[in-house]
Protein backbone atom coordinates (compact mmCIF):
# COMPACT_ATOMS: atom_id res chain seq x y z
CA UNK A 1 0.00 0.00 0.00
CA UNK A 2 0.80 3.26 -0.21
CA UNK A 3 3.43 4.88 2.10
CA UNK A 4 2.60 8.09 3.93
CA UNK A 5 5.40 10.11 5.23
CA UNK A 6 5.29 13.41 7.42
CA UNK A 7 8.11 15.49 8.63
CA UNK A 8 9.51 16.30 11.34
CA UNK A 9 7.99 14.25 13.78
CA UNK A 10 7.72 17.29 16.53
CA UNK A 11 8.33 20.86 15.92
CA UNK A 12 8.80 23.46 18.71
CA UNK A 13 8.21 26.94 17.99
CA UNK A 14 8.44 30.20 19.62
CA UNK A 15 4.87 32.54 19.71
CA UNK A 16 5.70 34.53 16.03
CA UNK A 17 7.42 32.01 14.57
CA UNK A 18 6.87 30.24 10.65
CA UNK A 19 6.94 26.92 10.02
CA UNK A 20 6.70 24.32 7.14
CA UNK A 21 5.45 21.00 7.76
CA UNK A 22 5.98 18.24 4.74
CA UNK A 23 3.92 15.33 3.73
CA UNK A 24 5.69 12.53 0.96
CA UNK A 25 3.86 9.96 -0.46
CA UNK A 26 4.98 7.31 -2.53
CA UNK A 27 2.03 6.96 -5.54
CA UNK A 28 0.03 9.18 -7.31
CA UNK A 29 -3.32 10.09 -5.06
CA UNK A 30 -6.93 11.12 -5.73
CA UNK A 31 -7.87 13.01 -2.62
CA UNK A 32 -5.39 14.78 0.09
CA UNK A 33 -6.33 16.49 3.21
CA UNK A 34 -4.67 18.04 6.04
CA UNK A 35 -6.19 18.03 9.70
CA UNK A 36 -5.40 19.33 12.91
CA UNK A 37 -5.89 17.80 16.20
CA UNK A 38 -6.51 19.32 18.85
CA UNK A 39 -5.64 18.32 22.38
CA UNK A 40 -9.15 17.23 23.46
CA UNK A 41 -8.99 14.91 20.19
CA UNK A 42 -10.74 16.54 18.27
CA UNK A 43 -9.74 16.97 13.83
CA UNK A 44 -10.52 19.63 12.25
CA UNK A 45 -10.32 19.96 8.35
CA UNK A 46 -7.52 22.16 7.35
CA UNK A 47 -7.33 22.06 3.70
CA UNK A 48 -8.78 19.25 0.97
CA UNK A 49 -5.87 19.71 -1.47
CA UNK A 50 -5.26 17.18 -3.92
CA UNK A 51 -2.95 19.91 -6.13
CA UNK A 52 -2.07 23.38 -6.16
CA UNK A 53 -2.09 25.75 -3.34
CA UNK A 54 -4.65 27.66 -0.83
CA UNK A 55 -4.52 29.47 1.88
CA UNK A 56 -6.71 30.17 4.94
CA UNK A 57 -5.34 32.78 7.26
CA UNK A 58 -2.29 32.11 8.33
CA UNK A 59 -2.62 28.69 7.09
CA UNK A 60 -1.25 27.58 3.48
CA UNK A 61 -0.88 24.45 1.94
CA UNK A 62 0.52 23.45 -1.10
CA UNK A 63 0.36 19.90 -3.33
CA UNK A 64 2.70 18.83 -5.97
CA UNK A 65 1.07 16.10 -7.27
CA UNK A 66 3.72 15.33 -9.52
CA UNK A 67 6.32 14.98 -7.35
CA UNK A 68 4.28 13.56 -4.15
CA UNK A 69 4.57 15.60 -1.68
CA UNK A 70 2.58 18.80 0.17
CA UNK A 71 3.70 21.20 2.42
CA UNK A 72 1.58 22.92 5.01
CA UNK A 73 2.95 26.40 6.21
CA UNK A 74 1.90 27.97 9.66
CA UNK A 75 2.91 31.72 9.87
CA UNK A 76 2.78 34.07 13.01
CA UNK A 77 2.48 31.01 15.12
CA UNK A 78 -0.07 31.19 18.32
CA UNK A 79 -0.66 28.57 21.05
CA UNK A 80 -3.56 27.87 19.63
CA UNK A 81 -2.03 26.21 16.68
CA UNK A 82 -0.52 23.33 19.28
CA UNK A 83 -1.45 19.58 18.53
CA UNK A 84 -0.61 17.00 15.99
CA UNK A 85 -0.92 17.70 11.84
CA UNK A 86 -1.73 14.82 10.11
CA UNK A 87 -2.19 14.59 6.61
CA UNK A 88 -4.51 11.76 4.97
CA UNK A 89 -3.93 10.93 1.55
CA UNK A 90 -6.36 8.54 -1.14
CA UNK A 91 -5.57 6.29 -3.58
CA UNK A 92 -8.23 3.86 -4.43
CA UNK A 93 -11.25 4.23 -5.64
CA UNK A 94 -13.75 3.69 -2.08
CA UNK A 95 -12.26 7.13 -1.01
CA UNK A 96 -10.38 5.64 2.09
CA UNK A 97 -8.13 8.04 4.06
CA UNK A 98 -4.62 6.63 4.50
CA UNK A 99 -3.13 8.60 7.52
CA UNK A 100 0.61 9.77 8.20
CA UNK A 101 1.78 9.42 11.55
CA UNK A 102 1.57 12.91 12.02
CA UNK A 103 3.75 16.18 13.14
CA UNK A 104 3.30 17.34 16.46
CA UNK A 105 3.50 21.17 16.97
CA UNK A 106 4.09 22.74 20.29
CA UNK A 107 3.84 26.89 20.13
CA UNK A 108 4.89 28.32 23.65
CA UNK A 109 4.53 31.97 24.59
CA UNK B 1 -26.39 22.61 13.55
CA UNK B 2 -25.35 19.72 10.70
CA UNK B 3 -22.83 17.53 11.51
CA UNK B 4 -21.12 14.15 12.84
CA UNK B 5 -22.88 12.88 16.91
CA UNK B 6 -20.47 10.32 18.11
CA UNK B 7 -21.75 8.61 21.40
CA UNK B 8 -20.96 8.16 24.56
CA UNK B 9 -17.60 10.31 24.60
CA UNK B 10 -16.16 7.76 27.14
CA UNK B 11 -16.86 4.69 27.51
CA UNK B 12 -15.35 2.20 30.48
CA UNK B 13 -15.97 -1.40 29.64
CA UNK B 14 -14.68 -4.78 31.17
CA UNK B 15 -13.37 -7.30 29.83
CA UNK B 16 -15.36 -10.06 28.20
CA UNK B 17 -17.96 -7.24 26.93
CA UNK B 18 -19.11 -6.29 24.14
CA UNK B 19 -19.78 -2.70 23.60
CA UNK B 20 -21.61 -0.87 20.84
CA UNK B 21 -20.38 2.83 19.68
CA UNK B 22 -22.60 5.18 17.97
CA UNK B 23 -22.58 7.70 14.99
CA UNK B 24 -24.80 9.68 13.54
CA UNK B 25 -24.87 12.55 10.60
CA UNK B 26 -27.58 14.65 9.44
CA UNK B 27 -25.19 15.43 6.24
CA UNK B 28 -27.18 13.51 3.81
CA UNK B 29 -23.79 11.94 3.23
CA UNK B 30 -23.59 8.11 1.39
CA UNK B 31 -20.51 7.13 2.82
CA UNK B 32 -19.61 6.64 6.38
CA UNK B 33 -16.12 5.84 7.98
CA UNK B 34 -14.72 4.24 11.52
CA UNK B 35 -11.27 4.67 12.54
CA UNK B 36 -9.24 3.75 15.49
CA UNK B 37 -6.43 6.12 16.99
CA UNK B 38 -3.96 4.53 19.42
CA UNK B 39 -1.39 6.92 21.24
CA UNK B 40 1.07 9.00 19.89
CA UNK B 41 -0.14 7.28 16.37
CA UNK B 42 -1.88 7.97 12.97
CA UNK B 43 -5.26 6.75 12.15
CA UNK B 44 -6.54 3.35 11.22
CA UNK B 45 -9.30 2.29 9.02
CA UNK B 46 -11.81 -0.30 11.05
CA UNK B 47 -14.65 -0.26 8.18
CA UNK B 48 -16.22 1.93 6.20
CA UNK B 49 -19.47 2.26 4.49
CA UNK B 50 -20.59 3.56 0.57
CA UNK B 51 -24.38 2.88 0.75
CA UNK B 52 -27.27 1.72 3.14
CA UNK B 53 -26.68 -1.81 3.76
CA UNK B 54 -23.65 -2.40 2.24
CA UNK B 55 -19.76 -1.87 4.16
CA UNK B 56 -16.37 -3.55 3.85
CA UNK B 57 -13.48 -3.86 6.29
CA UNK B 58 -10.49 -1.78 6.16
CA UNK B 59 -7.22 -2.44 7.50
CA UNK B 60 -8.02 -3.59 11.45
CA UNK B 61 -11.54 -4.94 11.14
CA UNK B 62 -10.91 -8.19 13.28
CA UNK B 63 -12.78 -8.00 16.49
CA UNK B 64 -15.62 -5.47 15.35
CA UNK B 65 -18.62 -5.53 13.39
CA UNK B 66 -20.80 -2.93 12.26
CA UNK B 67 -24.31 -2.26 10.38
CA UNK B 68 -25.76 0.32 8.01
CA UNK B 69 -29.49 0.18 8.26
CA UNK B 70 -29.78 3.71 7.85
CA UNK B 71 -28.34 6.57 5.61
CA UNK B 72 -27.46 8.69 8.99
CA UNK B 73 -26.03 5.99 11.44
CA UNK B 74 -23.30 3.53 11.23
CA UNK B 75 -22.97 2.10 14.86
CA UNK B 76 -19.54 0.03 15.61
CA UNK B 77 -19.59 -3.31 18.04
CA UNK B 78 -16.63 -3.47 19.89
CA UNK B 79 -16.45 -7.30 20.95
CA UNK B 80 -15.03 -9.78 22.99
CA UNK B 81 -13.09 -10.77 20.53
CA UNK B 82 -10.99 -7.36 20.08
CA UNK B 83 -7.50 -8.06 22.12
CA UNK B 84 -7.15 -4.56 22.67
CA UNK B 85 -10.05 -2.32 22.69
CA UNK B 86 -8.33 0.41 24.65
CA UNK B 87 -8.68 3.24 22.00
CA UNK B 88 -9.98 6.61 20.96
CA UNK B 89 -12.41 5.66 17.94
CA UNK B 90 -13.77 8.36 15.43
CA UNK B 91 -16.45 7.92 12.92
CA UNK B 92 -16.05 9.95 9.44
CA UNK B 93 -18.52 10.51 6.71
CA UNK B 94 -18.16 11.93 3.30
CA UNK B 95 -20.85 13.26 0.72
CA UNK B 96 -20.39 10.55 -1.99
CA UNK B 97 -19.07 7.65 -3.17
CA UNK B 98 -16.61 8.58 -5.11
CA UNK B 99 -12.23 8.42 -4.78
CA UNK B 100 -12.35 12.68 -4.67
CA UNK B 101 -14.30 14.88 -1.95
CA UNK B 102 -13.57 15.89 1.60
CA UNK B 103 -14.00 13.84 4.78
CA UNK B 104 -15.48 15.26 7.86
CA UNK B 105 -14.86 13.35 11.29
CA UNK B 106 -17.14 13.55 14.60
CA UNK B 107 -15.89 14.56 17.86
CA UNK B 108 -14.78 10.44 18.82
CA UNK B 109 -15.34 8.30 21.68
CA UNK B 110 -12.72 6.84 23.90
CA UNK B 111 -13.12 3.45 24.89
CA UNK B 112 -11.10 2.18 27.93
CA UNK B 113 -11.18 -1.40 28.99
CA UNK B 114 -10.80 -2.63 32.91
Amino acid sequence: GIQVEQSPPDLILQEGANSTLRCNFSDSVNNLQWFHQNPWGQLINLFYIPSGTKQNGRLSATTVATERYSLLYISSSQTTDSGVYFCAVVTDSWGKLQFGAGTQVVVTP
Amino acid sequence: DGGITQSPKYLFRKEGQNVTLSCEQNLNHDAMYWYRQDPGQGLRLIYYSQIVNDFQKGDIAEGYSVSREKKESFPLTVTSAQKNPTAFYLCASKRDRANTGELFFGEGSRLTVL
